[in-house]
């Protein structure tokens, strides 16, 4: 069972442009939902993560929007780069389980010049 | 400060071989999880151990798979007797200790350990 759905599976922005991908979960339970970005060969590197008391949450060039009626959350990658073509996971965790998370599929990102 | 330690980076073992893989948190971390990705896939829990302590063990194989964290030295991963299917690669991450009762502590992942299986 999928709790945490991801879409699109890939996605090619060009450079300047808007990448937003999007998470939809199940579990009423989550509360703290990351984001990680994964370079080929590499480990995951935490982005921004959000919890379900605020809305949005914007770092820089990155934005979570978070619709916790609607059991979905977001990344919006603004003004996106070359550099930032990677791979995206969502993932989310729930109360009391620590940080066991469960991850979606992931995003494949490619920036085009 | 050093990141979390994985090693080896890349393991090729043949069919029905153990595979060990080792991890080494980040100091001052005592919470450490092993999650595997498949190819074109996310990453799925498998562990999360504190020092000589299996706390949740839910996403492993019953079979062939085993964790520890002793004391003294880093995480171990083992797998016995492997198959092609275990070829993936296998993370360790690891957070400190857990303050409060939510969840969400940030969890800092290594570099991965890719097993292959032939």
């Amino acid at each position: 069972q999928q709790q945490v759905k991801q879409s699109p599976q890939s996605l090619i922005v060009q450079k300047g442009g808007i990448s937003i991908i999007n998470c939809a979960y199940e579990n009423t339970a989550f509360d703290y939902f990351p984001w990680y970005q994964q370079f080929p060969g590499k480990g995951p590197a935490l982005l921004i993560a959000i919890r379900p008391d605020v809305s949005e949450k914007k770092e820089g060039r990155f934005t979570i929007s978070f619709n916790k009626s609607a059991k979905q959350f977001s990344l919006h990658i603004m003004d996106s780069q070359p550099g930032d073509s990677a791979t995206y996971f969502c993932a989310a965790s729930r109360a009391g389980t620590a940080s066991k998370l469960t991850f979606g599929t992931g995003t494949r990102l490619q920036v085009t010049l | 400060n050093a990141g979390v330690m994985q090693n080896p980076r890349h393991l090729v073992r043949r069919r029905g071989q153990e595979a060990r893989l080792r991890c080494s948190p980040m100091k001052g971390h005592s919470h450490v999880y092993w999650y595997r990705q498949l190819p074109e896939e996310g990453l799925k829990f498998m562990v999360y151990l504190q020092k000589e302590n299996i706390i949740d063990e839910s996403g492993m194989p019953k079979e062939r798979f085993s964790a520890e964290f002793p004391k003294e030295g880093p995480s171990i991963l083992r797998i016995q007797q492997v198959v092609r299917g275990d070829s993936a690669a296998y993370f360790c991450a690891s957070s400190p200790p857990r303050t409060g009762s939510r969840s969400g502590n940030t969890i800092y992942f290594g570099e991965g350990s890719w097993l292959t299986v032939v």
